[in-house]
Parts: C-alpha cells; sequence; structure tokens
C-alpha cells in the first residue's frame, strides 16, 4: 500500500531560523516524491521533486530510501514561507495519480 | 497562458441529488485527474483520463464518475449525493503522463445538505 505520513499539523518557526517539515512514505517499489505548496488563497503549486534534485525558494529535501523519508529543510526560514505544505508519492509508472499526506501548516513568526 | 479552470467554483446541493463539475485544462495539456479534499481525508485521488481514457481509479463508489472530451476537458459526475461528499473538488492537468508536473486549479467547493 501506498501511504505518505506528515507527522506535523502544525509548526511554529521564527523568521531566521532552519525550518524541517518532515515526510514518510510507504511504498514496496521506488516512488517519486514530491513536495507541494498551496500559499493563502492561491492554488495548490509544486514545489520541488525529488528526481530534479535542485533549490526552489532556499528549500531542499533529500529521499532517504533507508528511512522512506522526504523531509523538506530550509535553513533560514522567511515570512513569505507561511503556507501549507503537502508530501506527496507517485508510485505507478507513467501515471498521475498522487498519493498525499495530510499536510503541515507552517507559520512564520516575525 | 490560462492556467486550469472548473466550474462552478461553488455549489450547493440536497441529498440524493446528482452533481457535474467540469474541469477546462492548460491548453495543450492531455492529462487532467481529479481529487477530493476533505478536513477529514486530506486530499485523494478520485481519476486520471489521458485522451479521453481513463488511466486511474482511487477507491470510491461507484456513484463518482468522470470523462474527458476530445479537447481534454473533462467532467466528474457524481449521482445519488451524500452528506460526506462535501468537498473541494480539485481538477489537475498535466501534458502527458509520467514525468510532467500537474498544474492545480482553484478547486469546487460543493456542499451537500
Amino acid at each position: 500500500a501506498q501511504r505518505v505520513t506528515q507527522p506535523e499539523k502544525l509548526l511554529s518557526v521564527f523568521k531566521g531560523a532552519p525550518v524541517e517539515l518532515k515526510c514518510n512514505y510507504s511504498y514496496s517499489g521506488s516512488p517519486e516524491l514530491f513536495w507541494y505548496v498551496q500559499y493563502s488563497r492561491q492554488r495548490l503549486q509544486l514545489l520541488l521533486r525529488h528526481i530534479s534534485r535542485e533549490s526552489i525558494k532556499g528549500f531542499t529535501a533529500d529521499l532517504n530510501k533507508g528511512e522512506t523519508s522526504f523531509h523538506l529543510k530550509k535553513p533560514f526560514a522567511q515570512e513569505e514561507d507561511s503556507a501549507m505544505y503537502y508530501c506527496a508519492l507517485r508510485g505507478i509508472q507513467g501515471a498521475q495519480k498522487l498519493v498525499f499526506g495530510q499536510g503541515t501548516r507552517l507559520t512564520i513568526n516575525p | 497562458k490560462a492556467g486550469v479552470t472548473q466550474t462552478p467554483r461553488y455549489l450547493i446541493k440536497t441529498r440524493g441529488q446528482q452533481v457535474t463539475l467540469s474541469c477546462s485544462p492548460i491548453s495543450g495539456h492531455r492529462s487532467v485527474s481529479w481529487y477530493q479534499q476533505t478536513p477529514g481525508q486530506g486530499l485523494q485521488f478520485l481519476f486520471e483520463y489521458f485522451s479521453e481514457t481513463q488511466r486511474n481509479k482511487g477507491n470510491f463508489p461507484g456513484r463518482f464518475s468522470g470523462r474527458q472530451f476530445s479537447n481534454s476537458r473533462s467532467e466528474m459526475n457524481v449521482s445519488t449525493l451524500e452528506l460526506g461528499d462535501s468537498a473541494l473538488y480539485l481538477c489537475a492537468s498535466s501534458f502527458g503522463t509520467d514525468i510532467y508536473e500537474q498544474y492545480f486549479g482553484p478547486g469546487t467547493r460543493l456542499t451537500v445538505t
């Protein structure tokens, strides 16, 4: 079965502090992992995907197959990072089916 | 380029009725996926269409159905509405399948009374 777990529903950090949003997954094959973000009153949008291995808006995420994790990190949080973050998994080759975690609401305090 | 559009944006229906939601993908995109978002269950995959063919289906009862037209526009239908069908229904489009990024629409908020 495919499952994505985001253990923190809410996360609050101060501006300038490091941020880590946790994501663990369960999948028997080789999944593709994503982070999606939804800013207030905006659409859900892709933040990054593990296969591209790039940093977007200062965020990075490394796929750890041993720990089945794909944590999202940023060294210095900014107020504009406040949003809802979803970790998602795509397991079926050739499919657009995404399995989402429950999401973490990140609040950056000034 | 215009984004994914969904109509209507808000809908109120009564238990037992049926509803049809529409999704217009980004021009050139041939894949459309539908998701249901509720506070309790989060975002759950409903189905995926590519070139008018349903490629994948989530774990929803047969009351949930969909289709895709030759211009890639998609509709989903829910028959015999139940209170638990109240949700935000999101549509996402992508150029193709597999590696292509999905772009989400604003959603249709369905309330069943």
